[in-house]
């Protein structure tokens, strides 16, 4: 089973709606780190949050590391055709050799 | 300050054959990482890299290597090629040691297994 969850796998949403990607852990979240990647290209990174409660904004789009640090939320406001693409979260789990263990994504399309 | 350079960006090679990756981390950047994206599996651990040393190893079959040179350039190859080692190779780079974070990806090798 995968050790990182997120949902929804894929979205649509209309140009100017709000929208929320959540990434859930089945163990403790030592660090979280949210990437968006365009199809077959490298990932930009986002945010990096590591503090139960922790929250962090740029420009429209808001993490949150939830208090018991084994869940983090993306929620982008006014969406806009830029912000399609693949969001994915990576954690730092602190299990054996692992570094950062990914998400399976969420694909984002925006309309117009 | 120049980002995390992966070359080639694209690669065909022929199953049997060997290839070779290569990834310049951003200049102070000591740490690498490599991963392995493919539609199924979607994005899994190959190793780190740091101070010429591999810190960390992924579950990938022992065709997988790399290593880091003392400017912390780093390369990976593959050995007898498979049709499933089609994948895009992701490389990261991080500032300091294992754990430390802010890891900074590459645009990835297209490696496409014929």
């Amino acid at each position: 089973s995968q050790e990182l969850e997120q949902s929804p796998q894929s979205l649509i949403v209309q140009e100017g709606k709000n929208l929320t990607i959540n990434c859930t852990s089945s163990k403790t979240l030592y660090g979280l780190y949210w990437y968006k990647q365009k199809y077959g290209e490298g990932l930009i990174f986002l945010m990096m949050l590591q503090k139960g409660g922790e929250e962090k904004s740029h420009e429209k789009i808001t993490a949150k590391l939830d208090e018991k640090k084994q869940q983090s939320s993306l929620h982008i406001t006014a969406s806009q055709p830029s912000h399609a693409g693949i969001y994915l979260c990576g954690a730092d789990l602190r299990t054996g050799f692992q570094k950062l263990v990914f998400g399976t994504g969420t694909r984002l399309l925006v309309s117009p | 300050k120049a980002g995390v350079t992966q070359t080639p960006r694209y690669l065909i090679k022929t199953r049997g054959q060997q290839v070779t990756l290569s990834c310049s981390p951003i200049s102070g950047h000591r740490s690498v990482s490599w991963y392995q994206q493919t539609p199924g599996q979607g994005l899994q651990f190959l190793f780190e890299y740091f101070s010429e040393t591999q810190r960390n190893k992924g579950n990938f079959p022992g065709r997988f290597s790399g290593r880091q040179f003392s400017n912390s350039r780093s390369e990976m190859n593959v050995s007898t090629l498979e049709l499933g080692d089609s994948a895009l190779y992701l490389c990261a780079s991080s500032p300091a040691g294992p754990g430390s974070g802010g890891y900074t990806f590459g645009s990835g090798t297209r490696l496409t297994v014929v």
